[in-house]
């Protein structure tokens, strides 16, 4: 049984460009959470999602960042017009329901030149 | 959920056992404490979690003081490998399993 995979594990954009982070669930995982990790910092929770719902998204900034998580396919965090401030490690975890202890991916790093 | 204090580093000799204390004394009666690691540049991983009781498993040791303001994460034999950050987590389980706000944690280095 695969972990969480995330994808790609390194991008670079330049500045105003978009950048597209994936993430991948492990079998029978429906539950996920995106994490972000500015350099020198700790880890801090963004969003929450369920299938096709987003359960919960207290840490998400208001503007240029979305997520989702179709009834197909892997879970997409998207940033738009990215800024030098956004270069960080974005980390995804999963479970199976949201009362189980999630598992983590190992993360991408996004760079904004 | 409470906030937690932890020591910013710890060296343990590779071999002995790895005492890391948390303190939580906001804990409420309905909050677990989770104890996570992260090995440099990869995801955090989980190593354990109690309500009250003492806990052990294959990775380690949860010592939770009576009055629940504290608690110590025990590795048994460090090695090298164990390297990392450790994150003492509370936590109201187990819904939102995976939704914790993580400090700055402990970073433990290992030397040989």
């Amino acid at each position: 049984n695969a972990g969480v995979m995330q994808n790609p594990r390194h991008l670079v954009r330049r500045r105003g460009q978009e950048a597209r982070l994936r993430c991948s669930p492990m079998k029978g995982h429906s539950h996920v959470y995106w994490y972000r990790q500015l350099p020198e910092e700790g880890l801090k929770f963004m969003v929450y999602l369920q299938k096709e719902n987003i359960i919960d998204e207290s840490g998400m900034p208001k503007e240029r960042f979305s997520a989702e998580f179709p009834k197909e396919g892997p879970s997409i965090l998207r940033i738009q017009q990215v800024v030098r401030g956004d270069s960080a490690a974005y980390f995804c975890a999963s479970s199976p329901t949201g009362e189980t202890e999630a598992f983590f991916g190992q993360g991408t790093r996004l760079t904004v030149v | 959920d409470a906030k937690t204090t932890q020591p910013p580093s710890m060296d343990c000799a590779e071999g002995r056992a790895a005492n890391l204390p948390c303190n939580h004394s906001t804990i409420s009666g309905n909050e677990y404490v989770y104890w996570y690691r992260q090995i440099h540049s990869q995801g955090p991983q989980y190593i354990i979690h109690g309500l009250k009781n003492n806990e052990t498993n294959e990775m380690a040791s949860l010592i939770i003081t009576e009055d629940r303001k504290s608690s110590t994460l025990i590795l048994p034999h460090a090695t090298l490998r164990d390297t990392a950050v450790y994150y003492c987590i509370v936590r109201v389980a187990p819904t939102n399993a995976g939704k914790s706000t993580f400090g700055d944690g402990t970073t433990l280095t290992v030397k040989p």
